[in-house]
């Protein structure tokens, strides 16, 4: 079966910490992976994008995300947290099809100053 | 370039009363999709269209219908509104040529601003 955890419901950071939100997705082949975010009251926003090649990907706003086959994650990280990250965050799994997508559950990131 | 747009924003319905979510898009994609969201639960898919005149049934599609009759717009018909269908509703799209390109085919998906759904 296909799909996609996002185990933190909420994660909690002061502002210029680093940030690392968690990913797990089960499939069967060589998945194409996603992040995206959602700013309150918007649409969601592509933050970065696997396909394959280089594990490291990096992404908009200064985000980056390691895929690990080993561990089926795709963990979303930033060195250092800006006020204006906070947000919720989507995992998203590309399934068989040519269309869908898999979602997670999502992560609310909230910073404090 | 507007992108994926929604209206209305926000909408109160009465138990079966029915309303059209409207969604158009400005980018030429021959793929939309129609999402809601609830809460906790992520994004599902309620249906999609891969190009003007073919619509198929998403993971949740009862309760909904769909049109597509021009590339630009996928509007989203409730007939009979029900209190399980209070949700944020997406809108999105995207470039795909079926794959024949292989992976790099498969472009992201744009999403809309959403319309918040109440039925009392």
């Amino acid at each position: 079966a296909q799909s996609v955890t996002q185990p933190d419901i909420h994660i909690t950071v002061s502002e210029g910490a680093s940030l690392e939100l968690r990913c797990n997705y089960s499939y069967g082949a060589t998945p194409y992976l996603f992040w995206y975010v959602q700013s309150p009251g918007q649409g969601l926003q592509l933050l970065l994008k696997y396909f394959s090649g280089d594990t490291l990907v990096q992404g908009i706003k200064g985000f980056e995300a390691e895929f690990k086959r080993s561990q089926s994650s795709f963990n979303l990280r930033k060195p250092s947290v800006h006020w204006s990250d906070a947000a919720e965050y989507f995992c998203a799994l590309k399934g068989d099809s040519s269309y869908k997508l898999i979602f997670g559950s999502g992560t609310r990131l909230l910073v404090r100053p | 370039n507007a992108g994926v747009t929604q209206t209305p924003k926000f909408r109160i319905l009465k138990i079966g009363q029915s309303m059209t979510l409207q969604c158009t898009q400005d980018m030429n994609h021959n793929y939309m999709y129609w999402y809601r969201q609830d809460p906790g639960m992520g994004l599902k898919l309620i249906y999609y269209s891969v190009g003007a005149g073919i619509t198929d049934k998403g993971e949740v599609p009862n309760g909904y219908n769909v049109s597509r009759s021009t590339t630009e717009d996928f509007p989203l018909r409730l007939e009979l509104a029900a209190p399980s269908q209070t949700s944020v509703y997406f809108c999105a799209s995207s470039y795909s040529d079926g794959g024949l390109a292989g992976a790099s085919s498969y472009n992201e998906q744009f999403f809309g601003p959403g319309t918040r759904l109440t039925v009392l």
